[in-house]
């Protein structure tokens, strides 16, 4: 069965620095996707970057990457030039075997607090 | 954009009443989800559906079902409320294809007293 752990509940970051989160999964597909979301204290859950595994190079969309190491399976997220407005929970998601259209399993999330 | 309404932000209901959360999507989408969160153990899986008239049970069904009439609507049921399912409830779709995020509602927050 897959599983997702993310083994930091909290974390802290200054303004304007990187922060990685991190993010272990297992599974014994070989084909699968894993996908980081931000829920703001409002709520909503907001899609930030996917990576497959069979993707070569690490995925990135703006301030945020993906370092995606296959053999160790992780898949850590790195939010760069921190803003107050990353203040939020994080979720690391993979759905493993595509073809078989399954949902996406959660892990528990890390809470980041951006001081100023 | 994918726009995922979910009926209520906050609702409070009495333990024992059968209470109904809706969710409509405007994109055609097939899949949808019910998922619940609680504080240090993420999102779990309720149920989810396919296809219109199709479910599938997830991580934690049990005091919960769900109906699937119509293609953009799915809802999640509880037949007898207990306190134990005070929790924010989410709801979510995406298109078939394995890279396909799920798009999330903005969740309702419901209280059983």
């Amino acid at each position: 069965a897959q599983k997702i752990t993310q083994t930091q509940p909290g974390m802290f970051v200054q303004e304007k620095e990187a922060v990685t989160l991190d993010c272990t999964y297992d599974t014994s597909d070989q084909s699968y996707g894993l996908f980081w979301y931000k829920q703001p204290s409002s709520g909503e859950m907001i899609f930030l970057i996917y990576q497959g595994s069979y993707d070569e190079q690490n995925a990135t969309e703006g301030r945020y990457s993906l370092n995606f190491q296959k053999a160790r399976k992780s898949a850590n997220l790195v939010i760069s030039a921190s803003q107050l407005g990353d203040s939020a929970m994080y979720f690391c998601a993979m759905r493993d075997a595509p073809w078989r259209n399954t949902p996406l399993v959660f892990g528990k999330g890390t809470r980041l607090s951006v001081i100023a | 954009d994918v726009k995922v309404t979910q009926s209520s932000r906050y609702l409070v209901k009495r333990t024992g009443e059968k209470v109904f959360l809706e969710c409509v999507q405007d994109m055609d989408h097939e899949n949808m989800f019910w998922y619940r969160q609680d504080p240090g153990l993420g999102l779990r899986l309720i149920y989810f559906s396919y296809d219109v008239k199709m479910k599938e049970k997830g991580d934690i069904p049990e005091g919960y079902s769900v109906s699937r009439e119509k293609k953009e609507r799915f809802s999640l049921i509880l037949e007898s409320a207990s306190t134990n399912q005070t929790s924010m409830y989410l709801c979510a779709t995406n298109p078939r294809g394995g890279n396909q995020p799920q798009h999330f509602g903005d969740g309702t927050r419901l209280s059983i007293l």
